[in-house]
Parts: structure tokens; sequence; C-alpha cells
């Protein structure tokens, strides 16, 4: 089965940073691009950043560029997103999802709240 | 940025009917378009890509059409699993882009 479990998510105060990771398994990681998306609490869905399948090809939004870096582990299969100076309005669910036409599957999410 | 615009933001129906949700593209995306579901505390789900394929698994009575900017999903008959947030995304530029989603509840 194919599966993406997200983690790392937490409380954390503004101008703080925060690393989130995302385990893939049941396909072969190494061979998909992959995706960070944010719902921010009772809004719509924003994508973040992408990756390419060898880490080469990287794309941010303007929302979180100079701030927040994606990478990857092929060997780990491992997708991550390196937060810093995290603001009130980063506040949300992040999903890890694969594919870089298409999303599809995604994970289950994981909470991030910058409060002070 | 291409901006993806769906109508309306809440749809109210009954079980058994048929619903059409909208969604307009700011430019064209030729059929660069996918369709999701989202249910309270889920992630969302891949229903259509290309504008008019259904995902794996997706039952037949939903439906996309459309090209350029103008698109639609239909649910030829809901179901009580089918009361969601269904949001249109595009894949055609750089960045990734969301509608805000519509809403469909009971009546």
């Amino acid at each position: 089965e194919v599966q993406l479990v997200e983690s790392g998510g937490g409380l954390v105060q503004p101008g703080g940073s925060l690393r989130l990771s995302c385990a893939a398994s049941g396909f072969t990681f190494s061979s998909y691009e992959m995706n960070w998306v944010r719902q921010s609490p009772g809004k719509g869905l924003e994508w973040l950043s992408y990756i390419s399948s060898g880490g080469g090809t990287i794309y941010y939004a303007d929302s979180v560029k100079g701030r927040f870096t994606i990478s990857r582990d092929n060997a780990e299969s491992s997708l991550s997103l390196q937060m810093n100076s995290l603001r009130a309005d980063d506040t949300g669910v992040y999903f890890c999802a694969r594919g870089w036409r298409w999303l599809d599957p995604w994970g289950q999410g994981t909470l991030v709240t910058v409060s002070s | 940025e291409i901006v993806m615009t769906q109508s309306p933001a809440t749809l109210s129906v009954f079980s058994g009917e048929r619903v059409t949700l909208s969604c307009r593209a700011s430019q064209s995306i030729s059929s660069n378009l996918a369709w999701y579901q989202q249910k309270p505390g889920q992630a969302p789900r891949l229903l259509i890509y290309g504008a008019s394929t259904r995902a794996t698994g997706i039952p037949v009575r939903f439906s996309g059409s459309g090209s350029g900017t103008e698109f639609t999903l239909a649910i030829s008959s809901l179901q009580s699993e089918d009361f969601a947030i269904y949001y249109c995304h595009q894949y055609s530029n750089w960045p990734r882009t969301f509608g805000q989603g519509t809403k469909v509840e009971i009546k």
C-alpha cells in the first residue's frame, strides 16, 4: 500500500524553527516528485514547495521562499521541510503529497501552531 | 500566478440529486486540472486529473469536463459519502494553485 506519514509538527513561538518529515512506503520513492501543501485553519489548500525525484529541481511559493527549505533522502525514502522564521500565519496542517502534476496520494498531515 | 475561482462556495443538495461544481482559471491551463475531495479531518483525495480522467477507484458518478479556463465537476447522483469539500487544482504553471473550495452539504 502506498503510504505517506508526516511528523514533526507542534507548537512553536514566532520566529522559531521546526523541521517536518514525511516517511514514504509502498512505492519507489526515488522515482517520484514530492510536494508540501498547507491548509490553514478553516481555509483552503496552499501549495508550498516541490522537489524533483533526484532533488535537482526545487520550487517554492513566494509566501515561504527564503524561510523554508525542502529536501529529500532517497536512501531513507524520506522528505523534509525545514521551516525557519515562523510566523503566526504559518499555522496550519502540513501535508506531503506525491507527484509533479496531480497530487496523489497525500499524507494525513501534521499540525503546526505558531503562537507565543 | 494563476488564480483558480470556484463556484458556488456552498451547495446545499438532497441525496440522489445531480450536482455540478465550477472552476475557472485566470488564464488558459489547457487540461492541466485536477479535482480533490476532502472530508473533515482527512487529507484530500484525488478524484479527477487531466480535467476529465477519473483516478483509480473513483466511482463513475464523478465526471470532469472542460479545458482552457472553464471546468466542471459533476456528481450524477449524490451519495451520503459525497458530502465534502471539493477543490480544483491547476498544474499548468508554477506556483501550483488551488481553488478556494466548494462545500457540498446536505439540504
